[in-house]
């Protein structure tokens, strides 16, 4: 069973530029949510995606991040006109929903550098 | 908004001994998660405790669900090199999906 895939691992892009992460849940999940690490913290909740649906986006910065989860293929965070403070680890979990629990399982993480 | 605030913030212990660490929370959760990051990871799930007063077990390690559901602790039995790395508690509640994380606790093993 493959796990959480995130890409790239790592991401450099220069002040302005668009950044986009990508993210592969569990076979069988269909709950997407995006966190965020700054470094010598926990991760910070972003937003919580099912197919098609964005369903709590209430940690998101209102300006510049989107993401999606498309009926096909990998869920996106979109980080437009990149600024320093953005450079952080971003990491993805999914988790099945079934029956009440909600344990999340997390990908490796996408480290992003702003320059 | 709450805040999960754990302890200690590192530990610095020798191979074989024990450990124990707890997180405390504001206001109540429902679900308590113990997770472990190493450098360059992401998080990996340990134990999930779901219930109040719960005392859960995965292999050496320990956690309990506290009475008052503002609490969780977890213990390590027996460290070995291969448990360093940062511990962090993570509330849920239902209807709620987001993980609230506690603020981490570094183990580091002295040969």
């Amino acid at each position: 069973n493959a796990g959480v895939m995130q890409n790239p691992r790592h991401l450099v892009r220069r002040r302005g530029q668009e950044a986009r992460l990508r993210c592969s849940p569990m076979k069988g999940h269909s709950h997407v949510y995006w966190y965020r690490q700054l470094p010598e913290e926990g991760l910070k909740f972003m937003v919580y995606l099912q197919k098609e649906n964005i369903i709590d986006e209430s940690g998101m910065p209102k300006e510049r991040f989107s993401a999606e989860f498309p009926k096909e293929g990998p869920s996106i965070l979109r980080i437009q006109q990149v600024v320093r403070g953005d450079s952080a680890a971003y990491f993805c979990a999914s988790s099945p929903r079934v029956g009440g629990l909600n344990e999340q399982f997390f990908g490796p993480g996408t480290r992003l550098t702003v320059l | 908004g709450q805040q999960l605030n754990q302890s200690p913030q590192s530990m610095f212990i020798q191979e074989g001994e024990d450990v124990s660490m707890n997180c405390t929370s504001s206001s109540i959760f429902n679900t308590w998660l113990w997770y472990k990051q190493e450098p360059g990871e992401g998080p990996v799930l340990l134990i999930a405790l779901y219930k109040a007063g719960e005392l859960t077990s995965n292999g050496r390690l320990t956690a309990q669900f506290g009475i008052t559901r503002k609490d969780s602790f977890l213990n390590i039995s027996a460290s070995i090199p291969s448990d360093v790395g940062i511990y962090f508690c993570a509330g849920l509640n239902f209807g709620n999906e987001k993980l609230t994380f506690g603020t981490g606790t570094r183990l580091t093993i002295i040969p």
